[in-house]
């Protein structure tokens, strides 16, 4: 079956602009997850859904960052007034439920904040 | 706050040896861990799923073992091949199992045909 799906897979902007970076995860898993991957380092939680709602955001840098899940299927990570700091990969997973079980990620969206 | 580590960074290895990833953890009290590989430019695949009541998993060429008192895992790779080239990550999920996971930065193999 379909696994992870994430889109842009690249995204260049501007320091000070807006992006969406959206994650589809495989039918029926209702967890998901984001992770920042940074040059040479393992991946950062940033948050977790569990359905509609964020279970857990403590790893959210700042209040610059946001994410949505509003119909429990597809995800959008949204961050306002990029810096160049933000440049990473935006990891997604989804697992079947959310104890415990194998998480599954998608290719990711390499971010280039200019 | 969980600390994750793995040594070491990198290893470059002749095919055909067998080779042994180090991971520790700094909290005991976890739910699972992860061991996943990462190939250039691209997503995790998961390749072992240890629950923190087991001691050890095996897929195939793989197996990983899991001291959770100690705070130390290891994946051992039997007979290695070029296409096992890649970076190992190893990751924990605390206690109560509902959250993100904690990785390490990860092991870079390199496999010598």
């Amino acid at each position: 079956g379909a696994g992870v799906s994430q889109t842009p897979s690249n995204k260049v902007t501007e320091k000070g602009k807006y992006v969406e970076l959206r994650c589809d995860p495989i039918s029926g898993h209702t967890a998901l997850y984001w992770y920042r991957q940074s040059l040479g380092q393992g991946p950062e939680f940033l948050i977790y859904f569990q359905g509609t709602g964020a279970a857990d955001d403590s790893g959210l840098p700042n209040d610059r960052f946001f994410a949505v899940r509003p119909e429990g299927s597809v995800s959008t990570l949204k961050i306002q007034r990029t810096e160049r700091g933000d440049s990473a990969v935006y990891l997604c997973a989804s697992s079947q439920t959310s104890g415990g079980d194998t998480q599954y990620f998608g290719p990711g969206t390499r971010l280039t904040v200019l | 706050k969980q600390e994750v580590t793995q040594i070491p960074a990198a290893l470059s290895v002749p095919e055909g040896e067998n080779l042994v990833l180090n991971c520790s953890f700094t909290d005991s009290a976890i739910y699972n861990l992860q061991w996943f590989r990462q190939d250039p430019g691209k997503g995790l695949t998961s390749l072992l799923l240890i629950q923190s009541s087991q001691r050890e998993q095996t897929s195939g060429r793989l197996n990983a073992s899991l001291d959770k008192s100690s705070g130390r895992s290891t994946l051992y790779i039997a007979a290695s091949q070029p296409g096992d080239s890649a970076t190992y990550l190893c990751a924990v999920l605390k206690g109560g199992g509902a959250d993100g996971l904690t990785f390490g930065k990860g092991t870079h193999l390199i496999i010598q045909p």
